[in-house]
């Protein structure tokens, strides 16, 4: 079974500085798909980014981008430019191919991530 | 529409109450998903439906019974819970696709229902 680790339970940065998330898994899958979610107070659960392990590019979306090793199985996340309604609980999940369209996701425990004024 | 709305927001009953949780979406999705929250902690997944057959359940007791009347709705009723079952309900759904669309593997959240078991 495939697990995902957050080592982080919280982090804290400044307005406008850059923090990095860590995440790793563990899997014997050689395709599958990899997503930051983040979870504010208002609990909805938001696609923050995505990659394809079978992409060596790096996703990107806006101030948010990943560093993805697949060989070391790291997946970390990068918020540049931080702003305050980036304070929230960062979730790294996994999934396997929806080649049979019902596979899960899998989480990490999350990061707590506060911004300071 | 690309939203997942969940109803009630807040839900409180009795061990012996009946209600349920109704979860709905108009993306096209054929595969809907239950997970369990409770405080500070990961989602963890209850139900999986494919074409509203349910594929996966997670060894979750028999007062939860999961429901998929249509492609559209899912249904989670709840029946003599316990007060440990108090937590947010979340519901998703995503894509049926072979690899190649990664689009299809993404899964859309609703915000949840609260649920409080007294």
């Amino acid at each position: 079974a495939q697990t995902v680790t957050q080592s982080q339970p919280e982090m804290s940065v400044q307005e406008a500085e850059t923090v990095t998330l860590s995440c790793t898994y563990d899997t014997s899958e050689s395709d599958y798909y990899l997503f930051w979610y983040k979870q504010p107070p208002s609990r909805q659960m938001i696609l923050v980014i995505r990659q394809e392990a079978y992409k060596q590019q790096n996703a990107t979306e806006n101030r948010f981008s990943v560093n993805f090793q697949k060989a070391a199985k790291s997946f970390s996340l990068k918020i540049s430019d931080s702003q305050l309604g980036d304070a929230a609980m960062y979730f790294c999940a996994y999934r396997s191919p929806a080649t049979s369209g019902n596979t899960p996701l899998v989480f990490g425990k999350g990061t707590r991530l506060s911004v300071i004024a | 529409d690309t939203e997942v709305t969940q109803t009630p927001k807040h839900l409180v009953m009795g061990m012996t109450n009946k209600k349920s949780l109704k979860c709905e979406q108009h993306m096209g999705h054929r595969a809907m998903y239950w997970y369990k929250q409770k405080a500070k902690k990961p989602p963890e997944l209850m139900f999986v439906y494919s074409y509203e057959k349910l594929s996966i359940n997670e060894s979750v007791p028999s007062r939860f019974s999961p429901e998929c009347p249509n492609s559209s709705l899912l249904n989670l009723h709840l029946h003599a819970l316990q007060p440990e079952d108090s937590a947010l309900y979340l519901c998703a759904s995503s894509q049926f696709s072979g690899t190649g669309y990664s689009g299809a593997n993404v899964l859309t959240f609703g915000a949840g229902s609260r649920l409080t078991v007294l």
